[in-house]
């Protein structure tokens, strides 16, 4: 169980262009998710938290417009990277906790994103 | 601040057993989480620690240490396979996980 799906797993698209990306919760309802980004040999930098039906909390210097994040239900999720630009390109991971002890957070595969 | 520290890169032999530090300060605590993430692909969970003491599970052991805000994750037997980064990350009092930078573990046979 608590199986988390993530598409697409990569992409490319051109510069100033927006991409969408899906996360969703497959066996489990998820109260909470989080987005984060990874550069190459680096740790995850947690971009913001979403809870369902309310505005995603983001993390100081997380650009709100640029970054936007609907948690529309309770199983899924996204991520929507607006006129995105070639600083953009990164690895994006999403990940999903039941809200319940020990808040473990599932992680889906990931989004390999490259903009030309 | 907050602050998880844990060595950069560790290589280990096929076989043999690693131990990986962790070392925390943060606001709060409520669990200490160890993932493995093989490269190009999301993290994945190994074990999680909320009392002091040791939790094992097969290959793969984790202590805690609540009073040094200390952890380490054990790797027994050795396999090719394990080379891979392993990431501590403590939840603080508002059940945030704060990550560390992660350790890449070198498996040479």
């Amino acid at each position: 169980g608590a199986v988390v799906s993530q598409h697409p797993s990569r992409v490319i698209c051109k510069s100033g262009t927006s991409v969408k990306i899906e996360c969703r919760s497959l066996d489990f309802q998820a109260t909470t998710m989080f987005w984060y980004r990874q550069f190459p040999k680096q740790s995850l930098m947690l971009m913001a938290t979403s809870n369902e039906g309310s505005k995603a909390t983001y993390e100081q210097g997380v650009e709100k417009d640029k970054f936007l994040i609907n948690h529309a239900s309770l199983t899924l999720s996204t991520l929507t990277v607006t006129s995105a630009h070639p600083e953009d390109s990164s690895f994006y991971i999403c990940s999903a906790t039941t809200g319940t002890e020990p808040y473990e957070q599932y992680f889906g595969p990931g989004t390999r994103l490259t903009v030309t | 601040g907050q602050n998880i520290d844990q060595p950069t890169e560790m290589t280990a032999t096929e076989g043999a057993i690693v131990q990986i530090n962790c070392t925390y300060q943060t606001s709060g605590f409520n669990g200490l989480f160890w993932y493995q993430q093989h490269a190009g692909e999301a993290p994945t969970f190994l074990s999680y620690n909320v009392l002091d003491g040791l939790e094992e599970k097969g290959r793969f052991s984790s202590f805690l240490s609540r009073s040094k805000g200390y952890s380490y994750l054990l790797l027994k037997e050795l396999q090719m396979k394990d080379s891979a980064s392993y990431l501590c990350a403590v939840m603080d009092s508002n059940y945030q996980l704060i990550w560390g930078a992660g350790t890449k573990l070198i498996i040479k046979p």
